[in-house]
């Protein structure tokens, strides 16, 4: 299973930004969650949200007013849009697959796309 | 959300010594506790899950403990390829929480 994130490299301030997630080697229809996770420049892991197949969405609270994801199974791909962004935003952003053991989901991403990254920036 | 602590923040040890972490959360997360390697420039990669268990393919020399709101990661004879920062995770909450990382060089 791979996992690649595509999309601009550069968004303007209060502008939307938009990432794609292509899956690989698995169809996502079939289960399994699927995140978004973010890093500022020199900085750590931040969580951003994450999508079940079926197209429920766990969201962070302090993005849920500014953050849609979809997922499209035709397309295998899941997508993040986060609206009226700053420079605050830019980072650099890992789509990723949530783990499960035995049947069971764990919360931990096992298999990541190597990131996009994005900066905000006029 | 539950804050998660590491430290320390950097250690530099000598190839073949043992190698401590330790997380600790802000409030009980039983064993939802994850750790990662991250190398720079690249992805996170998953060590441990659920507190104690090897992700497939790792080496048997990372280990984890604990559970509550303490944990300890361990790298039982540091490598030259183990160089990277080391991040703790919870997942007790609907929303995970990463703690600020480790980072890990050879003195």
């Amino acid at each position: 299973v791979q996992l690649q994130e595509s999309g601009p490299g550069l968004v303007k301030p209060s502008e939307t930004l938009s990432l794609t997630c292509t899956v690989s080697g698995y169809s996502i229809g079939n289960g399994y969650y699927w995140g978004w996770i973010r890093q500022p420049p020199g900085k750590g892991l931040e969580w951003v949200g994450s999508i079940f197949h079926s197209g429920h969405t766990y969201d962070k609270s302090s993005l849920k007013s500014r953050l849609t994801m979809s997922i499209d199974t035709s397309t295998n791909q899941f997508s993040l849009k986060l609206y009226s962004v700053t420079a605050a935003d830019t980072a650099v952003y890992f789509c990723a697959r949530v783990a499960r053991y035995s049947g069971t989901y764990s919360g931990a991403f096992d298999i990541w796309g190597q990131g996009k990254a994005v900066i905000v920036s006029s | 959300d539950i804050q998660m602590a590491q430290s320390p923040s950097s250690l530099s040890a000598s190839v073949g010594d043992r190698v401590t972490i330790t997380c600790q959360a802000s409030q009980d997360i039983s064993n939802f506790l994850n750790w990662y390697q991250q190398k720079p420039g690249k992805a996170p990669k998953l060590v441990i899950y659920d507190a104690s268990n090897l992700e497939t393919g790792v080496p048997s020399r990372f280990s984890g403990s604990g559970s509550g709101t303490d944990f300890t990661f361990t790298i039982t004879s540091l490598q030259p390829e183990d160089i990277a920062t080391y991040y703790c995770q919870q997942y007790d909450d609907p929303s995970p929480t990463f703690g600020p990382g480790t980072k890990v060089d050879i003195k």
